[in-house]
Order: C-alpha cells, then structure tokens, then sequence
C-alpha cells in the first residue's frame, strides 16, 4: 500500500534562515506527488505539485521541491522563511491511474522565531 | 478557497445525535471528497464522489454517509455521532482532467459531547 512519510512532526527556524521540509513515499510507481500548507485556522492551500518532466517544481509563495526518483522523495524547500511561513505543512501523493486516491502524510509544523 | 464552501463551520453535538456537514463548490468541478483530520494524523479520506451517480468509500468510512444532491453540493451524515468523531473535517473538489489537483474547503470543526 502507498505510503507518505514526513518524518520531521515539528521544525522551528529563524526568520531568515533557509528551510528544508522531508517528505519520502512509498509506492509501485512514480506517483503525482503535492505540496499543501495549512495555517491556523484554515484549510489546505496547495503549493506546488509534480507531474512530469523538471524534477525541480516551483510553487507560490518562493517555495520550490524537488523530486528525487533514486529516494523517493520529494523534499520542499525556500531560501529565506518569513513569520508567516509558520504553519502545517502537508505531503501528498496520488495515483497517475486507476480509483483516485490522495494519500496524505502526517504533516510538519513549522514555527519561525522572529 | 472561497469556491469551495462548508457549513456549518463550528458544531457541537451530543453523542447519538444525527449530524450533517455541507459543502458546496462553484469550480464545476465533476469530483468531491470529505476528510477528517485528526491532531498528527494528517488528513484520512472518508468518502469520495467522482459524479452524482458515483460514491466510493474511503479508508475510514465506517459511521459516516454522505450524499451528492447534486454536481455542486455534497453531504456528510453522522448518523449517531460518537466522541471520537470529533475532529476538523474538510471538503475539496478536483475536475476530472490529469491535473488531479484538490482545492479544500475552510473546514467544519465538529465536537461530539
């Protein structure tokens, strides 16, 4: 069965500082792979997604991730954070055919110190 | 994602009670989702509707219903609501294309007294 592991539950960084998210997967075939942020009190906002082609995605917000095959992994990263960057941030794959599904990771909460 | 609407968006309830959750897009969107999200859990999908005449079961469907009245609007029933249903709930949307991509609503917290 399809797998998403964030294996860091909570990171804090300092405004300014650069920010690496880890996210693996676990799955038969290379899968659509997303990037969701929640912040307090609000729903999922996606971020970016990987589809095909440059393993290097941007997203909005100054966020970029990385897909990486030989890891399975498919890490999100930004240069310099801002306080407002604080927040859940949630990995995703779903399936390229077949039944639908979006199969979530159990989230990283990021606090920035000012 | 203001296309995406749920309410209501904060319920309390008593065990037993009969609940519904709404959620009503205006993307056109062919395809609905309901997930419960649970402190360190993520989110785990409950039910899932690709047209008005298609409803699937999730990975954790087991005291919950829904009904898609309509290519807009989808439900979630708790029929006799429990304790450990409390949780914030979500509704998104996808189309049908490859992109795959879901758009949340705002979420309901639900509190099973």
């Amino acid at each position: 069965a399809q797998s998403v592991t964030q294996p860091d539950i909570h990171i804090t960084v300092s405004e300014g500082a650069s920010l690496e998210l880890r996210c693996n997967y676990s799955y038969g075939a290379t899968p659509y792979l997303f990037w969701y942020v929640q912040s307090p009190g609000q729903g999922l906002q996606l971020l970016l997604k990987y589809f095909s082609g440059d393993t290097l995605v941007q997203g909005i917000k100054g966020f970029e991730a990385e897909f990486k095959r030989s890891q399975s992994s498919f890490n999100l990263r930004k240069p310099s954070v801002h306080w407002s960057d604080a927040a859940e941030y949630f990995c995703a794959v779903a399936p390229r055919s077949g039944s639908y599904q979006l199969t979530f990771g159990k989230g990283t909460k990021l606090s920035v110190i000012p | 994602d203001a296309d995406v609407t749920q309410t209501p968006r904060n319920r309390i309830t008593k065990t037993g009670k009969r609940i519904m959750l709404e959620c009503s897009q205006t993307k056109g969107h062919d395809r609905m989702y309901w997930y419960r999200q649970d402190p360190g859990l993520g989110l785990q999908l409950i039910y899932y509707s690709f047209d008005v005449k298609d409803i699937n079961k999730g990975e954790i469907s087991d005291g919950y219903s829904v009904s898609r009245q309509a290519q807009a609007k989808f439900s979630l029933s708790l029929e006799s609501a429990i304790p450990n249903q409390t949780a914030l709930y979500f509704c998104a949307t996808s189309d049908s294309g490859v992109s795959e991509t879901q758009y949340f609503g705002p979420g309901t917290r639900l509190l099973v007294l």
